[in-house]
């Protein structure tokens, strides 16, 4: 089956600087999402980037899918960008570890 | 818009109780739904998913069982926990043809 590992596990920022996470997945897939979970809560749909670059805010993934993965990066971060971030692969979307956040004041 | 809901918000259950997690999306007939579950400080795992009503399949075997009684409404469930069941409980949906997951707000159960 899939296999997704993130990296780096964990991530400490000064607030303002910009953060970039990796994920990548053992099979080529069609479907990639990137979710981020506050400390406690649900999981909020971030971006939905199986290939290519996407934007949103503050936010830019970039799916290379012949290379198996994907980035996620965050510019001038902010202490409410604190959480886990995960990046899930796949027809069955299959999560990777995560990548636990924290900005900093 | 849709929304998702899910009860309870949180559960206090001793080792061999039942359990009942449920979940209902409103404003969309027939979306996929998902039962994740998460450790603590874990990722999550899909346990089963429903594309109809009447139909689910299981993705991870961890002693509880899943049903869809109608189009909106997807239940968790098990005659007999385990301490190895607490966590948080997730129910997600999307729509056919559209690849986008998403969550409702969780059920977080302790075994003791």
């Amino acid at each position: 089956g899939q296999q997704v590992q993130q990296s780096p596990a964990s991530l400490v920022l000064q607030e303002g600087e910009n953060a970039e996470l990796q994920c990548n997945f053992s099979s080529t897939a069609t479907r990639l999402q990137w979710f981020y979970q506050r400390p406690g809560g649900s999981l909020v749909s971030l971006l939905y980037n199986p290939s290519g670059t996407k934007h949103t805010g503050r936010l830019t993934s970039t799916t290379v899918t012949k290379e198996r993965r994907s980035s996620l990066h965050i510019s001038s971060s902010q202490t409410t960008d604190s959480g886990t971030y995960f990046c899930a692969v796949g027809y069955k979307l299959t999560f990777g570890t995560g990548t636990s956040l924290l900005v900093d004041p | 818009a849709q929304t998702i809901h899910q009860w309870p918000v949180a559960e206090i259950k001793a080792v061999g109780s039942p359990l009942s997690l449920g979940c209902t999306i409103k404003g969309k007939s027939s979306p996929n739904l998902y039962w994740y579950w998460q450790a603590t400080g874990g990722t999550l795992q899909q346990l089963f998913y429903s594309i109809t009503v009447g139909q689910v399949e299981s993705v991870v075997q961890l002693n509880l069982s899943a049903s869809r009684p109608k189009d909106d409404q997807f239940i968790l469930s098990t005659e007999k926990l385990l301490l190895s069941h607490s966590g948080f409980y997730l129910c997600a949906w999307s729509l056919t043809g559209q690849n986008t997951l998403y969550f409702g707000a969780g059920t977080r159960l302790s075994v003791l």
